[in-house]
């Protein structure tokens, strides 16, 4: 029973680089969101996701992009690092809400330090 | 705007000690409230779901209570244990496909 499972789980990248971190659920959720935290600031979103090809941007969606092509993974870019980006990335799924709770399962994290 | 905020930042009690973690939070039309616990350098673990028709939830020595027209949420912890060391994230939605998460309060339980 996996989850929400991230990967990777630590990157390091220099300013300027690229990279995509991917979020994988198995449990045909079809809202899909990525946060960031970053020490005493909790948790903030970054995009989310609806469904399968829909993407909304959150509180803090500069300097990413994401794409949900398939309804069980949910992408997050960074098209050119910076300092600031330095953060732990979680990934977190629910049902629909109308029809459901809208309890939130959420990935390990992924530690990505820019240098 | 719809913020989220949770005081203390830090608490520090005895073993065997009941305690109450405080939520509050503005615009009183959520869609639900939900605690969760994280451990250094781990993920976020649900503990409990409010909905915003209900007044309260239980599990186990946990129980979290919902006032909307006031903005508040408590989370009472039993009989505390070292175990329940940790950093308690509460998050709210609203009626949108947002949720929010208040800064966490940091837990230590002492043997």
């Amino acid at each position: 029973n996996a989850g929400v499972t991230q990967t990777p789980k630590f990157r390091v990248l220099k300013t300027g680089q690229s990279m995509t971190l991917l979020c994988a659920q198995d449990m045909n959720h079809e809202y899909m969101y990525w946060y960031r935290q970053d020490p005493g600031m909790g948790l903030r979103l970054i995009h989310y996701s609806v469904g399968e090809g829909t993407t909304a941007k959150g509180e803090v969606p500069d300097g990413y992009n994401v794409s949900r092509l398939k309804k069980q993974n949910f992408l997050l870019g960074l098209e050119s690092a910076a300092p600031s980006q330095t953060s732990v990335y979680f990934c977190a799924s629910s049902y629909w809400l109308a029809a459901n709770t809208g309890e939130l399962f959420f990935g390990e994290g992924s530690r990505l330090t820019v240098l | 705007k719809q913020e989220v905020t949770q005081i203390p930042a830090a608490l520090s009690v005895p073993e065997g000690e009941n305690l109450v973690l405080n939520c509050s939070f503005t615009d009183s039309a959520i869609y639900n409230l939900q605690w969760f616990r994280q451990d250094p350098g781990k993920g976020l673990t649900s503990l409990l779901l409010i909905q915003s028709s209900q007044r309260e939830q239980t599990s186990g020595r946990l129980n979290a209570s919902l006032d909307k027209s006031s903005g508040r949420s408590t989370l009472y912890i039993a009989a505390s244990q070292p175990g329940d060391s940790a950093t308690y994230l509460c998050a709210v939605r609203w009626n949108n496909n947002d949720m929010r998460f208040g800064a966490g309060t940091r837990l230590t339980v002492k043997p």
